[in-house]
């Protein structure tokens, strides 16, 4: 499978201020990529597909201007939550997709805001 | 109706069992299907995918797919206590719009005890 990471793993920022999480696509070249949380013992939601070079397309009740994203070249994408707030904690994960349908997804990111 | 349906569990075996999960999803469009393993803390790791009716196997894994009925499966053979993980069942949608957007289960808990 496709190696994706993600950086930093973990996370620990102030009520207010703003946290960036990378992911990097190693292997392979990716057009499109993924960005989902997942609060305790709860499935995955996705919050927006992030697509190389275009505007992310984001889903219905997520916030474009509080979770920005950017897919600046084929292998990086960002997530920036701004003015992050303590219900913003959660674990966040990005994944890749490969020609096809499958999504390999990064280790993942746990962000605390306290 | 939730668009993917997955048994919560736990779902609990004995070590050299078979585990046999299932998920039900409500798009008869519905063309690509996937089973992710998760432990916990940790972010999915994608075991199986399946196209067509059928059985596909993998290893120790069998998935399961039937489309008339809206069905998929995955049976875990000889189960061993590393299994225990939730697994998440994952459909995606046909259609260059979607972007390759998965849907997710809630993910079936499996506990393999010794």
């Amino acid at each position: 499978g496709a190696v994706v990471s993600q950086h930093p793993s973990r996370v620990i920022c102030k009520s207010g201020t703003s946290v960036k999480i990378e992911c990097r696509s190693l292997d392979f070249q990716a057009t499109t990529m993924f960005w989902y949380r997942q609060f305790p013992k709860k499935s995955l939601m996705l919050m927006a597909t992030s697509n190389e070079g275009s505007k992310a397309t984001y889903e219905q009740g997520v916030e474009k201007d509080k979770f920005l994203i950017n897919h600046a070249s084929l292998t990086l994408s960002t997530l920036t939550v701004t003015s992050a707030h303590p219900e913003d904690s959660s674990f966040y994960i990005c994944s890749s997709r490969l020609a096809g349908a499958e999504q390999y997804f990064g280790p993942g990111t746990r962000l605390t805001v306290t | 109706q939730k668009e993917v349906e997955q048994n919560s569990g736990p779902l609990s075996v004995p070590e050299g069992a078979i585990a046999s999960l299932n998920c039900t999803y409500s798009d008869r469009v519905s063309q690509s299907f996937f089973w992710y393993r998760q432990y916990s803390g940790k972010s999915p790791e994608l075991i199986m995918s399946i196209y067509s009716n059928g059985d596909k196997e993998d290893g120790r894994f069998t998935a399961q797919l039937n489309k008339a009925s809206q069905y998929v499966s995955l049976l875990i053979r000889d189960s061993q206590p590393s299994d225990s993980a939730t697994y998440l069942c994952a459909v995606k949608l046909p259609g260059g719009t979607s972007y390759g957007k998965l849907t997710f289960g809630q993910g079936t808990i499996l506990t393999v005890h010794p």
